[in-house]
């Protein structure tokens, strides 16, 4: 069976400091990636999603990257955190870009 | 553009009362459709979905949704609400080669 992993689970990050969370599935390949962040009491955004290794599309310009090294390694980054950086990212995965996705546990993510 | 509007930000019901969120969409097409639930600080779980057939849709914990098209809504209901029903839950709309778009959410309160 298919599963997916996200760490950390809880991050506190001083702003102006770098940022790498790590997703990672098991058990499919060459599944769709994506990143989402969730402000306190807002909805899902995507940030990121790919398609393959070495593709990323990105939703809305920022701060953050995403890579995609392996097949189902799926990385976000920052080189610099901001306070608006701060929320709960979530990574998931599907098998085709229009059906359903899969979600990881979620990295509650402070910058202070 | 296509969209997805949840119109009900928060919905407070009785435990044991019946429970309908909304969920209406834009798209040129018959799309994809989802539900979604989500627990405070955990990742999203599929309550159910449709890809065509029979447009009542029945799903886990009790939930069903109902597509109509000429209303482009897809509705999420359960009869009786259990307090551990209380979470935030998101609709969600695929077509084509688009990637799946998420509504707002809408939160739900169960009172004793």
């Amino acid at each position: 069976s298919q599963t997916i992993h996200q760490w950390p689970a809880t991050l506190v990050q001083p702003v102006g400091s770098p940022l790498s969370l790590e997703c990672t599935v098991e058990g499919t390949s060459n599944p769709n990636l994506y990143w989402y962040r969730q402000a306190a009491g807002r909805g899902l955004q995507l940030l990121f999603y790919s398609v393959g290794i070495g593709q990323i599309s990105s939703e809305v310009p920022q701060n953050l990257s995403a890579s995609r090294p392996q097949d189902r390694q799926f990385i976000l980054s920052s080189k610099k955190l901001l306070l608006s950086d701060s929320g709960f990212y979530l990574c998931a995965w599907s098998v085709i870009s229009y059906n359903e996705q899969f979600f990881g546990p979620g990295t509650r993510l402070t910058v202070l | 553009a296509q969209s997805v509007t949840q119109p009900d930000i928060h919905i407070t019901v009785s435990e044991g009362a019946s429970l309908e969120l909304r969920c209406n969409y834009s798209y040129g097409a018959t799309p994809y459709l989802f539900w979604y639930v989500q627990s405070p600080g955990q990742g999203l779980q599929l309550l159910l979905k449709y890809f065509s057939g029979d447009t009542l849709v029945q799903g886990i914990k009790g939930f069903e949704a109902e597509f109509k098209r000429s209303q482009s809504s897809f509705n999420l209901r359960k009869p009786s609400v259990h307090w551990s029903d209380a979470a935030e839950y998101f609709c969600a709309v695929g077509e084509g080669n688009n990637d799946m778009r998420f509504g707002a959410g809408t939160r739900l309160t169960v009172k004793p």
